[in-house]
């Protein structure tokens, strides 16, 4: 399976500002996810990103607020625009492996003051 | 279509068994189950496949009912390290992503 590196682990940012998240992957995968965990919630997915083409975002999550970027088939970042409290959350990436299901980074927990 | 987990959290003494159920009102193509500990990202633990298939490693297992559309997970003998959220996860298709549900808190204690 595959393993990912997230980064930043965790931040504490001041509302209005922009925070992004970064995954590394250590193999070319065709796509990555990335989700939002509230607080004892369950996983929310905000968008797919593919590499060389826009993001695809669920109903409710928009490009202005989550831009996203792809550049290659190892990396991608979340961008959490205009932060408001209501953004503090655990942001997760992943990649599915198939039969051996999803790989999930160690999160982003985000705290916005 | 987000599935539907039952129960919501089960406390358990070591040794015992206990059953988590997923069921989804639209056709499942396939089911995920994760453990999730406090604090980490979740794990994956099994994917099943086809209607009427049962998988399992360890004391950890799962049957998936198609024609019904609900997975079962099935913790026997339970250990301590079981401890933690469980997290179904569906798609409705081989192109679809995969949606999760709720969750089953599950702590086991000595």
């Amino acid at each position: 399976s595959a393993v990912i590196s997230q980064k930043p682990s965790r931040d504490i940012c001041q509302r209005g500002t922009s925070l992004t998240i970064q995954c590394q992957v250590d193999s070319q995968v065709t796509m990555m996810f990335w989700y939002r965990q509230q607080p004892g919630q369950s996983l929310t997915l905000i968008a797919t990103a593919n590499q060389g083409s826009e993001a695809t975002y669920e109903s409710g999550f928009v490009i202005d607020k989550f831009p996203i970027s792809r550049p290659n088939l190892t990396f991608s970042t979340l961008t959490v625009s205009n932060m408001s409290p209501e953004d503090s959350s655990i942001y997760l990436c992943s990649v599915d492996m198939g039969p051996n299901g999803y790989t999930f980074g160690s999160g982003t927990r985000l705290t916005v003051v | 279509q987000q599935p539907v987990q039952s129960p919501q959290a089960v406390i358990l003494r070591e040794g015992e068994d206990a059953v988590i159920n997923c069921s989804s009102s639209k056709a499942l193509y396939s089911v995920h189950w994760y453990r999730q500990k406090h604090g980490e990202a979740p794990i994956f633990l099994m994917i099943l496949l086809k209607g009427g298939e049962q998988k399992g490693h360890d004391k950890i297992s799962a049957s998936f009912n198609e024609k019904k559309q609900q997975s079962s997970l099935y913790l026997t003998a339970s250990q301590l390290s079981y401890s933690g959220t469980y997290f179904c996860g569906s798609m409705n298709s081989g192109y679809s992503t995969l949606t999760f549900g709720k969750g089953t808190m599950l702590l086991v204690s000595p």
